[in-house]
């Protein structure tokens, strides 16, 4: 049973062209969810942890917020760099944290 | 800005054979944990070890995996006897509580031939 669930699977943007990636969860009882980015052969890199709906957190070109249901990862004018998988996560106990299958963004100059 | 490194970044191996993937977390966080990756597909949970004992593990992680702090710096995961189906990337990962954001370090690709 999926616990975590991301789309578009794949999403290609011009560069300077806003969008959303969305992250829909199934867990009770949210113990926060978190965005990692994932270059191609590399770890996940931490990006944000939200706690409680309404929450919202920024860093740089990126904007996470959080529903009841459901997060998004609201990215304003993307550059090339921003290029890579971001993976969301949630813990459905206290411990381990269950992974989507991530989006993969695409930015082209 | 503290991360978690992990050696070897490369490793084959024949089927068979033991090996042991080494980390090093960071230095004051105290939950440790490794996943893997098989190519293409979502980062699994394997393990978290907290307090010198495995405190989660999933169904993956079977007789033929064990972890070990050995000392007060490392904490390395070891494969008996490994498989095909155990090529993937292993990463391990730390956090400083057990509700706390993981941070995870760059993996091992491992290839069984």
């Amino acid at each position: 049973e999926d616990q975590v669930t991301q789309s578009p699977e794949a999403l290609r943007l011009q560069e300077g062209e806003s969008s959303s990636l969305n992250c829909s969860y199934t867990v009770s009882g949210l113990r926060g969810l978190f965005w990692y980015r994932q270059d191609p052969g590399k770890g996940p890199e931490f990006l944000f942890t939200l706690y409680s709906a309404g929450e919202e957190k920024e860093k740089e070109r990126l904007k996470a917020t959080l529903t009841k249901k459901e997060s998004f990862l609201h990215i304003t004018a993307p550059k090339p760099e921003d290029s890579a998988t971001y993976l969301c996560a949630v813990p459905p106990g206290f411990q381990k944290l269950v992974f989507g299958t991530g989006t993969r963004l695409l930015v082209s100059p | 800005e503290p991360e978690v490194t992990q050696t070897p970044s490369h490793q084959v191996t024949q089927m068979g054979q033991e090996v042991i993937l080494r980390c090093v977390p960071i230095s004051n966080h105290l939950y440790f944990y490794w996943y893997r990756q098989i190519l293409g597909q979502k980062v699994e949970f394997l393990v978290s070890f907290y307090n010198n004992e495995i405190s989660e593990k999933s169904e993956i992680f079977d007789d033929q995996f064990s972890v070990e702090r050995p000392d007060g710096s490392n904490f390395t995961l070891k494969i008996r006897s490994t498989k095909l189906e155990d090529s993937a990337m292993y990463f391990c990962a730390s956090g400083l509580g057990q509700e706390e954001t993981q941070y995870f370090g760059p993996g091992t690709r491992l290839l069984v031939l």
